[in-house]
C-alpha cells in the first residue's frame, strides 16, 4: 500500500499568519491527493482533492499544491475555525491510505 | 442535501460481531462508493472498504478477513459487519460517499463510537 507521511505533526501558528502543510507519498500517485480538516468531535470535511482544486464552499484561503510524491496545503490569514488537524489522502490506489495528520494550534 | 448517519451498538463483547448501518438521505446510494473508515480514539483514519450500487465491493487487505459491506437499495443503507473484534477496533467507525472518477471522501456521517469491552 501507499505510505502517506505528514509534517510537520504539530504546527503552532498566530491567527492572521500563513500555515503550510507537507504531504509526501511512497510512490507517484500523480494529483489523486485529498486534504481534509477535522475539527474535535467532529467528522473529516473535504477541503481539496485533485492536489489542488477547492470542495465545495470551501473559501479560497485554502490552496493546495503538488503532484508526484510532494504535496502542500496553505492555509493563508488563518482564522479562529481554521485550528484542527489535517489529514492529507490518496487515491491513486487501494487501498485508501490516509497521512497520520498534522495538528494546528494557537500559538 | 446529501447527509449520512451512522447506527449500531455502541458496546460490542471481544471475539463478536461489531454491526454497523449507514442510512442515506438527500440522495440514492445507486450512483458512487459508498465507504467505511474508522479512526481510533486520538489516532489517524483508516479506510476499510466500500461498496459500489451494484453490490460489488473492495477491502483493504489488512482487515479483508474479517470485514463485510453489504447495501440494501429499497432502504438506501449500507452496513458494515467486522467479524472476532478485539480491543483494537475501539474507534469512532465513519461512513461517507467517495467518486468513482477519483475516489475523494466527500460527504461523511457524523460517526459512531465503537467501544469493544467485556
Amino acid at each position: 500500500e501507499i505510505l502517506m507521511t505528514q509534517s510537520p505533526t504539530t504546527l503552532s501558528v498566530s491567527p492572521g499568519e500563513r500555515a503550510m502543510l507537507s504531504c509526501r507519498s511512497s510512490q507517484s500517485i500523480s494529483s489523486n491527493l485529498a486534504w481534509y480538516q477535522q475539527r474535535p468531535g467532529q467528522a473529516p470535511r473535504l477541503l481539496i482533492y485533485g492536489g489542488s482544486a477547492r470542495a465545495t464552499g470551501i473559501p479560497a484561503r485554502f490552496s493546495g499544491t503538488g503532484s508526484g510524491t510532494e504535496f502542500t496545503l496553505s492555509i493563508s490569514s488563518l482564522q479562529s475555525d481554521d485550528f484542527a488537524v489535517y489529514f492529507c489522502q490518496q487515491y491513486s490506489k487501494w487501498p485508501l491510505t490516509f497521512g497520520g495528520g498534522t495538528k494546528v494550534e494557537i500559538k | 442535501q446529501l447527509q449520512l448517519q451512522e447506527s449500531g451498538p455502541g458496546v460490542v463483547k471481544p471475539s463478536e460481531t461489531l454491526s454497523l448501518t449507514c442510512s442515506v438521505s438527500g440522495g440514492s446510494i445507486s450512483l458512487e462508493y459508498w465507504n467505511w473508515i474508522r479512526q481510533p480514539p486520538g489516532k489517524g483514519l483508516e479506510w476499510i472498504g466500500h461498496v459500489y450500487y451494484s453490490g460489488s465491493t473492495n477491502y483493504n487487505p489488512s482487515l479483508k478477513s474479517r470485514v463485510s459491506i453489504s447495501r440494501d437499495m429499497s432502504k438506501n443503507q449500507f452496513s458494515l459487519r467486522l467479524t472476532s473484534v478485539t480491543a483494537a477496533d475501539t474507534a469512532v467507525y465513519f461512513c461517507a460517499r467517495s467518486i468513482v472518477s477519483a475516489p475523494r471522501l466527500d460527504t461523511w456521517g457524523q460517526g459512531i463510537l465503537v467501544t469493544v469491552s467485556s
